[in-house]
């Protein structure tokens, strides 16, 4: 079966710092990948989208960027944070080929708090 | 995609039946209606969708009127653990190759009460 781990579960970090959050998908080849942020309060944002290695798509202009190194793996960094940064982060997935109304699968996030 | 309408937060007994009301009166004929819901501190987790036939599984049902208009959410014996976030999403499936991007309201939040 397929598994989506997103690691670190929290964290917090100080203004001007950078961030790397990682996203890796297990049971699977050639997922789509996404990044979403949650607000306090708020819906979810999509802010990149991957349909495969190197390709990545913003759907928002940001403080942010992300890169997929390998199939597998989606990642979200910023060289210097700001506070408006601070959010909950969803990595989620769904298959490239296969079922065309597939749901997409998320993992459990990070929150971040930039202080 | 279609918008949605879903009403803020809801309460519900432990023990009966959640009903979910969602409105996308403007839906085309081949967007689907997904349901997702989110515990506090999770990412979302999907439960059920659907095109135009009333849908259940293990989690839910789904009843979409003959119009497609809107539907509604059925947990048919809520539990304290079904407190959560509920999101109403209608999309377009995309075809293989294909991204599908999915926009997410806020939702109705769901209090189930002992």
């Amino acid at each position: 079966s397929q598994t989506i781990h997103q690691w670190p579960a929290t964290l917090v970090q100080p203004v001007g710092s950078p961030l790397s959050l990682e996203c890796t998908v297990e049971g699977t080849s050639n997922p789509n990948l996404y990044w979403y942020r949650q607000a306090a309060g708020r819906g979810l944002q999509l802010l990149f989208y991957s349909v495969g290695i190197g390709q990545i798509s913003s759907e928002v202009p940001q403080n942010l960027s992300a890169s997929r190194p390998q199939d597998r793996q989606f990642i979200l960094s910023s060289k210097k944070l700001l506070l408006s940064d601070s959010g909950f982060y969803l990595c989620a997935w769904s298959p490239l080929r296969g079922s065309y109304n597939s749901p997409l699968h998320f993992g459990n996030g990070t929150r971040l708090t930039v202080t | 995609d279609a918008k949605t309408t879903q009403p803020t937060s809801m309460d519900c007994a432990e023990g009966r039946a959640a009903n979910l009301p969602c409105n996308h009166s403007t839906i085309s004929g081949n967007e689907y209606v997904y349901w997702y819901r989110q515990i506090h501190s999770q990412g979302p987790q999907y439960i059920i969708h659907g095109l135009k036939n009333n849908e259940t599984n293990e989690m839910a049902s789904l009843i979409i009127t003959e119009d497609r208009k809107s539907s509604t959410l059925i947990l048919p014996h809520a539990t304290l653990r079904d407190t959560a976030v509920y999101y109403c999403i209608v999309r377009v499936p995309r075809y293989s190759g294909g991204y599908q991007k999915v926009t997410f309201g806020t939702g109705t939040k769901l209090q189930v009460i002992p």
